[in-house]
């Protein structure tokens, strides 16, 4: 079975700073995809940022870049120069068999 | 173009009602899938519909049901209403059912089991 495990449940920086969520992932498929989900306080969920497994060179999306290590199953997410917009419920996924397995999820502060 | 539209947004149910939730998915997706979300269990898949045709569901019990319209459109219903169903419940759609592309959620619906 699909797992994905994320270690932080919360997490807060200064506005401006870097900051790295965790996520470890676990699955059977030899080929997958990866994802970074993002539910502000509004609730409607959008995606961040997507990795196909397949592809060594991570993933970067302007201020968001993954850290993708297939062989330990960890896909973390850093957001550089913060902004308050980013305050937000982050949610790694991972895709198999026509459905996403969400970890716990990590809330992010940005603080001014 | 337009994003996903759920309704209701919000509802208020007793024990031992039922509920209907509809989902409008993007103009020309034909992927459309629901997810449960509550505190403590995070977000949970229920089911996956493409071109009428559910292809995947999640360990939900039969109270939970869904289907697909012609159009896309998408309906699930809960009967025999728990407390314990109480939740956010988000509709989600992809083009063509490429699942390995983006999921496009819409805002939820908000169900409150009294």
């Amino acid at each position: 079975a699909q797992t994905v495990t994320q270690s932080q449940p919360e997490m807060s920086v200064q506005e401006a700073e870097t900051v790295t969520l965790s996520c470890t992932y676990d699955t059977s498929e030899s080929n997958y995809y990866l994802f970074w989900y993002k539910q502000p306080p509004s609730r409607q969920m959008i995606l961040v940022i997507r990795q196909e497994a397949y592809k060594q060179q991570n993933a970067t999306e302007n201020r968001f870049s993954v850290n993708f290590q297939k062989a330990a199953k960890s896909f973390s997410l850093k957001i550089s120069d913060s902004q308050l917009g980013d305050t937000a419920m982050y949610f790694c996924a991972s895709e198999g068999a026509q459905k996403l397995v969400f970890g716990q999820g990590t809330r992010l502060t940005i603080n001014p | 173009k337009a994003g996903v539209t759920q309704t209701p947004r919000y509802l208020i149910k007793t024990r031992g009602q039922q509920v209907t939730l509809s989902c409008s998915p993007i103009s020309g997706h034909r992927s459309v899938s629901w997810y449960q979300q509550t505190p403590g269990q995070g977000l949970q898949f229920l089911f996956e519909y493409f071109s009428e045709t559910q292809r995947n569901k999640g360990n939900f019990p039969g109270r939970f049901s869904g289907r697909q319209f012609s159009n896309s459109r998408s309906e699930m219903n809960v009967s025999t209403l728990e407390l314990g169903d109480s939740a956010l419940y988000l509709c989600a759609s992809s083009a063509n059912g490429q699942f390995r592309g983006e999921l496009f959620f819409g805002e939820g619906s908000r169900l409150t089991v009294l």
